[in-house]
Protein backbone atom coordinates (compact mmCIF):
# COMPACT_ATOMS: atom_id res chain seq x y z
CA UNK A 1 0.00 0.00 0.00
CA UNK A 2 1.46 3.55 -0.84
CA UNK A 3 1.82 6.05 1.48
CA UNK A 4 -0.04 8.65 0.20
CA UNK A 5 -3.15 7.76 -2.14
CA UNK A 6 -4.40 9.93 -4.96
CA UNK A 7 -7.66 9.08 -7.33
CA UNK A 8 -6.02 10.35 -10.59
CA UNK A 9 -8.96 11.67 -11.85
CA UNK A 10 -8.72 12.81 -15.02
CA UNK A 11 -11.80 15.36 -12.90
CA UNK A 12 -13.73 17.36 -15.87
CA UNK A 13 -15.77 20.15 -14.05
CA UNK A 14 -17.38 23.44 -16.10
CA UNK A 15 -16.15 26.94 -15.66
CA UNK A 16 -17.54 27.98 -12.13
CA UNK A 17 -17.69 24.80 -10.39
CA UNK A 18 -16.10 23.67 -6.88
CA UNK A 19 -13.75 21.46 -7.21
CA UNK A 20 -13.10 18.70 -4.58
CA UNK A 21 -9.48 16.88 -4.81
CA UNK A 22 -8.23 14.57 -1.89
CA UNK A 23 -6.21 12.77 -0.80
CA UNK A 24 -5.80 9.74 1.69
CA UNK A 25 -2.71 8.58 4.05
CA UNK A 26 -1.10 5.84 6.30
CA UNK A 27 1.82 7.50 7.79
CA UNK A 28 0.53 9.35 11.59
CA UNK A 29 3.80 10.83 12.19
CA UNK A 30 2.81 13.38 8.88
CA UNK A 31 2.15 16.50 9.87
CA UNK A 32 3.00 19.00 6.86
CA UNK A 33 0.31 18.93 4.32
CA UNK A 34 1.08 20.52 0.91
CA UNK A 35 -0.59 21.38 -2.40
CA UNK A 36 1.55 21.69 -5.68
CA UNK A 37 0.02 22.46 -9.30
CA UNK A 38 1.52 21.38 -12.58
CA UNK A 39 1.04 22.53 -15.83
CA UNK A 40 1.60 20.24 -18.61
CA UNK A 41 5.25 19.97 -18.95
CA UNK A 42 6.45 21.97 -16.20
CA UNK A 43 7.74 21.65 -12.80
CA UNK A 44 5.13 21.35 -10.06
CA UNK A 45 4.61 24.47 -8.16
CA UNK A 46 3.40 25.35 -4.21
CA UNK A 47 0.23 26.44 -3.97
CA UNK A 48 -0.56 25.63 0.13
CA UNK A 49 0.42 24.68 3.08
CA UNK A 50 -0.71 23.73 6.34
CA UNK A 51 0.59 22.44 9.39
CA UNK A 52 -1.36 19.60 10.94
CA UNK A 53 -5.09 19.56 11.29
CA UNK A 54 -7.42 22.60 10.21
CA UNK A 55 -8.18 24.73 7.18
CA UNK A 56 -6.52 27.25 5.66
CA UNK A 57 -7.84 29.57 2.62
CA UNK A 58 -5.62 31.62 0.22
CA UNK A 59 -8.05 33.60 -2.44
CA UNK A 60 -10.18 30.69 -4.44
CA UNK A 61 -8.71 28.19 -2.80
CA UNK A 62 -8.91 26.16 0.97
CA UNK A 63 -7.02 23.24 2.15
CA UNK A 64 -8.35 21.33 4.77
CA UNK A 65 -6.39 18.59 6.84
CA UNK A 66 -8.65 15.75 9.21
CA UNK A 67 -5.20 14.18 10.83
CA UNK A 68 -7.84 11.70 12.76
CA UNK A 69 -8.84 10.36 9.57
CA UNK A 70 -5.92 10.46 7.72
CA UNK A 71 -7.47 12.99 5.17
CA UNK A 72 -6.74 16.09 3.04
CA UNK A 73 -8.95 17.71 0.68
CA UNK A 74 -8.28 20.90 -1.82
CA UNK A 75 -10.90 22.94 -3.05
CA UNK A 76 -11.31 25.62 -5.80
CA UNK A 77 -13.84 28.07 -5.73
CA UNK A 78 -15.27 29.40 -9.02
CA UNK A 79 -13.10 27.13 -11.10
CA UNK A 80 -11.30 28.95 -13.83
CA UNK A 81 -9.97 27.74 -17.14
CA UNK A 82 -6.58 28.59 -15.94
CA UNK A 83 -6.91 25.96 -13.25
CA UNK A 84 -6.79 23.08 -15.11
CA UNK A 85 -3.62 21.44 -14.20
CA UNK A 86 -2.41 18.39 -12.28
CA UNK A 87 -2.85 19.11 -8.86
CA UNK A 88 -0.53 16.75 -6.57
CA UNK A 89 -0.83 16.34 -2.91
CA UNK A 90 2.16 16.04 -0.67
CA UNK A 91 3.03 15.60 3.15
CA UNK A 92 6.04 14.84 4.93
CA UNK A 93 6.88 14.56 9.12
CA UNK A 94 10.25 16.71 9.04
CA UNK A 95 10.25 20.43 7.65
CA UNK A 96 13.25 19.82 5.45
CA UNK A 97 11.33 17.72 3.27
CA UNK A 98 13.30 15.15 2.56
CA UNK A 99 10.73 12.46 3.17
CA UNK A 100 8.19 14.48 1.90
CA UNK A 101 5.84 11.77 -0.29
CA UNK A 102 3.72 12.74 -2.93
CA UNK A 103 0.56 11.10 -4.40
CA UNK A 104 0.12 10.56 -8.06
CA UNK A 105 -1.45 13.77 -8.68
CA UNK A 106 -5.19 14.53 -10.12
CA UNK A 107 -5.27 15.99 -13.49
CA UNK A 108 -8.29 18.30 -13.56
CA UNK A 109 -9.91 20.07 -17.11
CA UNK A 110 -12.19 22.84 -16.12
CA UNK A 111 -13.95 23.76 -19.24
CA UNK A 112 -14.99 27.45 -20.53
CA UNK B 1 11.03 29.10 -11.23
CA UNK B 2 12.88 30.34 -7.75
CA UNK B 3 15.86 30.51 -9.92
CA UNK B 4 16.60 26.87 -11.08
CA UNK B 5 18.20 25.79 -13.99
CA UNK B 6 18.17 22.03 -15.25
CA UNK B 7 20.02 20.70 -17.87
CA UNK B 8 19.59 19.23 -20.66
CA UNK B 9 15.99 19.33 -20.78
CA UNK B 10 15.50 16.44 -23.11
CA UNK B 11 17.96 13.72 -23.57
CA UNK B 12 17.87 10.33 -25.28
CA UNK B 13 20.94 7.88 -24.31
CA UNK B 14 21.59 4.23 -24.69
CA UNK B 15 21.33 1.68 -22.38
CA UNK B 16 24.31 1.13 -20.12
CA UNK B 17 26.10 4.22 -20.78
CA UNK B 18 26.60 7.14 -18.23
CA UNK B 19 24.49 9.96 -17.92
CA UNK B 20 25.30 13.20 -15.68
CA UNK B 21 21.43 15.29 -15.42
CA UNK B 22 23.10 19.10 -13.81
CA UNK B 23 20.82 21.48 -11.47
CA UNK B 24 22.00 24.96 -11.14
CA UNK B 25 20.44 27.36 -8.57
CA UNK B 26 21.17 31.02 -8.33
CA UNK B 27 18.92 31.42 -4.75
CA UNK B 28 21.84 30.08 -2.43
CA UNK B 29 19.38 27.94 -0.83
CA UNK B 30 20.62 24.93 1.91
CA UNK B 31 18.48 21.96 0.72
CA UNK B 32 18.54 20.23 -3.24
CA UNK B 33 17.16 17.41 -4.17
CA UNK B 34 16.30 15.19 -6.97
CA UNK B 35 12.95 13.25 -7.56
CA UNK B 36 12.14 11.59 -10.41
CA UNK B 37 8.42 11.45 -11.56
CA UNK B 38 6.47 8.80 -13.73
CA UNK B 39 2.87 8.09 -14.28
CA UNK B 40 0.72 6.34 -11.35
CA UNK B 41 3.63 6.98 -8.91
CA UNK B 42 3.76 10.95 -8.35
CA UNK B 43 7.24 11.92 -7.52
CA UNK B 44 9.98 9.97 -5.77
CA UNK B 45 12.53 11.48 -4.03
CA UNK B 46 16.12 10.38 -5.40
CA UNK B 47 18.73 11.65 -3.18
CA UNK B 48 19.46 15.28 -1.69
CA UNK B 49 21.72 17.34 -0.31
CA UNK B 50 21.68 19.35 3.29
CA UNK B 51 25.06 21.74 1.95
CA UNK B 52 28.31 21.54 0.00
CA UNK B 53 29.76 17.73 0.14
CA UNK B 54 26.85 16.62 2.29
CA UNK B 55 24.38 14.51 0.33
CA UNK B 56 21.95 11.42 1.46
CA UNK B 57 19.72 8.35 -0.22
CA UNK B 58 15.98 8.73 -0.94
CA UNK B 59 13.64 6.45 -1.41
CA UNK B 60 14.89 5.53 -4.92
CA UNK B 61 18.49 5.44 -4.70
CA UNK B 62 19.68 2.63 -6.24
CA UNK B 63 21.25 2.98 -9.74
CA UNK B 64 22.11 6.82 -9.11
CA UNK B 65 24.60 9.06 -7.28
CA UNK B 66 24.91 12.38 -6.66
CA UNK B 67 27.45 15.14 -6.20
CA UNK B 68 27.59 18.52 -4.83
CA UNK B 69 30.90 20.31 -4.67
CA UNK B 70 29.41 24.24 -4.53
CA UNK B 71 26.28 25.67 -3.16
CA UNK B 72 24.96 26.54 -6.75
CA UNK B 73 25.25 22.59 -8.41
CA UNK B 74 23.93 19.50 -7.90
CA UNK B 75 24.62 17.10 -10.23
CA UNK B 76 22.72 13.50 -10.59
CA UNK B 77 24.73 10.74 -12.42
CA UNK B 78 23.15 7.49 -13.71
CA UNK B 79 26.13 5.68 -14.07
CA UNK B 80 24.77 2.60 -16.08
CA UNK B 81 21.88 3.34 -17.63
CA UNK B 82 18.94 0.81 -17.86
CA UNK B 83 15.46 1.36 -19.82
CA UNK B 84 14.10 1.82 -16.02
CA UNK B 85 15.49 5.00 -15.59
CA UNK B 86 13.50 6.16 -18.15
CA UNK B 87 11.30 9.17 -16.37
CA UNK B 88 11.37 12.74 -15.88
CA UNK B 89 13.89 13.93 -13.69
CA UNK B 90 12.68 17.27 -11.70
CA UNK B 91 15.39 19.18 -8.76
CA UNK B 92 14.30 21.18 -6.39
CA UNK B 93 15.30 23.53 -3.92
CA UNK B 94 14.60 24.57 -0.46
CA UNK B 95 15.67 26.46 2.24
CA UNK B 96 14.56 25.34 5.26
CA UNK B 97 10.87 26.29 4.94
CA UNK B 98 8.03 23.66 4.17
CA UNK B 99 7.81 23.28 0.79
CA UNK B 100 10.22 23.37 -1.87
CA UNK B 101 10.76 24.73 -5.53
CA UNK B 102 11.15 23.10 -8.63
CA UNK B 103 12.82 22.87 -11.70
CA UNK B 104 11.15 22.15 -15.25
CA UNK B 105 12.38 19.57 -15.33
CA UNK B 106 14.75 16.79 -17.75
CA UNK B 107 12.87 14.64 -19.68
CA UNK B 108 15.26 11.25 -20.42
CA UNK B 109 15.07 8.57 -22.48
CA UNK B 110 17.20 5.20 -22.16
CA UNK B 111 16.90 3.26 -25.32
Amino acid sequence: QKEVEQDPGPLSVPEGAIVSLNCTYSNSAFQYFMWYRQYSRKGPELLMYTYSSGNKEDGRFTAQVDKSSKYISLFIRDSQPSDSATYLCAMSARVNNNDMRFGAGTRLTVKP
Amino acid sequence: DAGITQSPRHKVTETGTPVTLRCHQTENHRYMYWYRQDPGHGLRLIHYSYGVKDTDKGEVSDGYSVSRSKTEDFLLTLESATSSQTSVYFCAISESAIGAFFGQGTRLTVV
